[in-house]
């Protein structure tokens, strides 16, 4: 079975800290991906990644930043938090795309990170 | 990418068979459309996918209908563990998530 783990289920910080959060994954899976997730919006992408120190802006990236020195490991960064970063985090990891079309296989998510910034 | 319409909620008897719409009238030919339920405090699962022609496997069905601009997942048998938000999500190269559907399974 895929794991992809995330370093924290509960994380406290506050505004104006630098946060990191460390995503993990046992597949060997190319493609990963930082989501956040709140209520009314859905799951929002930030930023995914489909190679060692390839990185892609996804719909929200504004505030954030992310690292991928190794294919397994895949970190958010919020540079200096704010109140309106308070969300659930959720990090996700797949193959490569299905050839032509682009499409990425089936992603496989961790359990997640709740954050509340103060 | 495609966007995706989903009714906001539904409800199922427990032992019944949930069919869970979603509208994708903007797909294009090569796009793959793809079903995920997330389940109250956990990360989103996969389920199904298809291109064209109907799928199934040991979770669920789906239907995809001829001009793929809609499709439907079954569930056959749904359980009180069911009871999950179900996203529908067309994936051509990035994974945006809408609100999904909310179904609950009743006794």
């Amino acid at each position: 079975d895929v794991k992809v783990t995330q370093s924290s289920r509960y994380l406290v910080k506050r505004t104006g800290e630098k946060v990191f959060l460390e995503c993990v994954q046992d597949m060997d899976h190319e493609n990963m991906f930082w989501y956040r997730q709140d209520p009314g919006l859905g799951l929002r992408l930030i930023y995914f990644s489909y190679d060692v120190k390839m990185k892609e802006k996804g719909d929200i990236p504004e505030g954030y930043s992310v690292s991928r020195e190794k294919k397994e490991r895949f970190s958010l960064i919020l540079e200096s938090a704010s109140t309106n970063q308070t969300s659930m985090y959720l990090c996700a990891s797949s193959l490569v795309g299905r050839g032509t079309s682009g499409s990425f296989h089936e992603q496989f998510f961790g359990p997640g990170t709740r954050l509340t910034v103060l | 990418d495609a966007k995706t319409t989903q009714p906001t909620s539904m409800d199922c008897a427990e032992g019944r068979a949930a069919n869970l719409p979603c509208n994708h009238s903007t797909i294009s030919g090569n796009e793959y459309v793809y079903w995920y339920r997330q389940i109250h405090s956990q990360g989103p699962q996969y389920i199904i996918h298809g291109l064209k022609n109907n799928e199934t496997n040991e979770m669920a069905s789906l239907i995809i209908t001829e001009d793929r601009k809609s499709s439907t997942l079954i569930l056959p048998h749904a359980t009180l563990r069911d009871t999950a938000v179900y996203y529908c999500i067309v994936n051509a190269g990035k994974s945006t998530f809408g609100d999904g559907t909310t179904l609950t399974v009743k006794p």
